[in-house]
């Protein structure tokens, strides 16, 4: 099961910021926070991900709180491409295989 | 450069059947992970292999089996097909196997089972 809760759904202006939300309250020392999305009719695609400092990329921004329980997912100037699906996934750091496991998502949709 | 290529897109089985689903990793990936997506679900982990070993697998019954070719490429194969094997079904690959590896995703074979 998904060890993170997301709401079912965000509507967001285009141009302004997208804030997704995840708890993710029993995450372990060595879990990772990763972040995908996934576009109507295409695979999954990776985001950002984090273990305690806040990230920054060309696509988002990833704030962690500082125990760790919950995080933001920042789009910082949200369009109608960003219309997707969210994912909010913890991942075991350790060699080896550690499936991404996926729970419901949270859909974004972009309004013009 | 390539992405991740699956074939087919699109198959439509019979109850029974059996049925082969590819896919090509991105060039000098060597780990290939496949994921079943149901509609209105989030993937599910079904296998990954990484230099040709099984290193995972999901909580998946035996008809689902999958291998990895010196090439890297990898095929997935379910066997008695059921309707509730009805899904998108993604493969994704990385380099290597460790955690902090990015997967990325092929755009998926969607199975209709009647």
């Amino acid at each position: 099961d998904a060890k993170t809760t997301q709401p079912p759904s965000m509507d967001c202006a285009e141009g302004r910021a997208a804030n997704l939300p995840c708890n993710h309250s029993t995450i372990s020392g060595n879990e990772y926070v990763y972040w995908y999305r996934q576009i109507h009719s295409q695979g999954p695609q990776y985001i950002i991900h984090g273990l305690k400092n806040n990230e920054t990329n060309e696509m988002a921004s990833l704030i962690i709180t500082e125990d760790r329980k919950s995080s933001t997912l920042i789009l910082p100037h949200a369009t109608l491409r960003d219309t997707a699906v969210y994912y909010c996934i913890v991942r075991v750091d350790r060699s080896g295989n550690t499936p991404l496991v996926f729970g419901k998502g949270t859909r974004l949709s972009v309004i013009a | 450069d390539a992405g991740v290529t699956q074939s087919p897109t699109h198959l439509i089985k019979t109850r029974g059947q059996h049925v082969t689903l590819r896919c090509s990793p991105i060039s000098g990936h060597k780990s290939v992970s496949w994921y079943q997506q149901v509609l209105g679900q989030g993937p599910q982990f079904i296998f990954q292999y990484y230099e040709k070993e099984e290193r995972g697998r999901g909580n998946f019954p035996d008809r689902f089996s999958a291998r990895q070719f010196p090439n890297y490429s990898s095929e997935l194969n379910v066997n008695a097909l059921l309707l509730g094997d009805s899904a998108l079904y993604l493969c994704a690959s990385s380099w290597g196997e460790t955690t902090n590896e990015k997967l990325f995703f092929g755009s998926g074979t969607q199975l209709s089972v009647l």
